[in-house]
């Protein structure tokens, strides 16, 4: 699996935008961006995915880069509750039987 | 969206036993469940893919004989840890995949299960 870089931590202040960094150079056409959470002493959460284009749902939104070399994981106002591990995945469904190979993530602290 | 859980949520045993930890997709067949390992402040291990209806494919370092899985129905997974250790107390989590996403895909996680063998 193609391998992604995080910074290991950030911190944010409640209410705030943040922007959650993810460098995959040497991602492939066909890898998706996939973004989990993981709150404390809890199983993943699902947060967004894309391809190529910016992406936004209810959660955060995705911004791809043109070269689909970095992407990142914005949340708009962040709460107390946003307060988690951020994983950034890359994902191929063709030969991978759909596993996914989690790295370090970020920690991301919010202040009240 | 879609609900994994896991029970138990929490339990303890002795050194030398067998601890079985159920996964459920509480609203939709899973022909796919994964299940993962997580030590105190480090990231998620996949320990193997467990197929509905045969055997598991286990991750390289992974003893598949003293990690059981049993994928016995669409919507059950049962892994157990035999002739448990100290070493094996860990956070164990499960996760399954919505069938018919094969492009977006999208895995649901259960809760996990904290393992603490005494």
């Amino acid at each position: 699996d193609a391998k992604t870089t995080q910074p290991n931590s950030m911190e944010s202040n409640e209410e705030e935008p943040v922007h959650l960094p993810c460098n995959h150079s040497t991602i492939s056409g066909t890898d998706y961006i996939h973004w989990y959470r993981q709150l404390p002493s809890q199983g993943p959460e699902y947060v967004i995915h894309g391809l190529t284009s910016n992406v936004n749902n209810r959660m955060a939104s995705l911004a791809i880069a043109e070269d689909r070399k970095s992407s990142t994981l914005i949340l708009h106002r962040a709460t107390l509750r946003d307060a988690a591990v951020y994983y950034c995945i890359l994902f191929n469904s063709g030969g991978s039987n759909y596993k996914l190979t989690f790295g370090k993530g970020t920690l991301l602290t919010v202040n009240p | 969206g879609a609900v994994v859980s896991q029970h138990p949520s929490w339990v303890i045993c002795k050194s030398g036993t067998s601890v079985k930890i159920e996964c459920r997709s509480l609203d939709f067949q899973a022909t796919t469940m994964f299940w993962y390992r997580q030590f105190p402040k480090q990231s998620l291990m996949l320990m193997a893919t467990s197929n509905e209806g045969s055997k598991a494919t286990y991750e390289q370092g992974v003893e598949k004989d003293k990690f059981l899985i049993n994928h016995a129905s669409l919507t059950l997974s049962t892994l157990t840890v035999t002739s448990a250790h100290p070493e094996d107390s860990s956070f164990y989590i499960c996760s399954a995949r919505v069938p018919g996403s094969r492009d977006s895909y999208e895995q649901y996680f259960g809760p996990g299960t904290r393992l603490t063998v005494t």
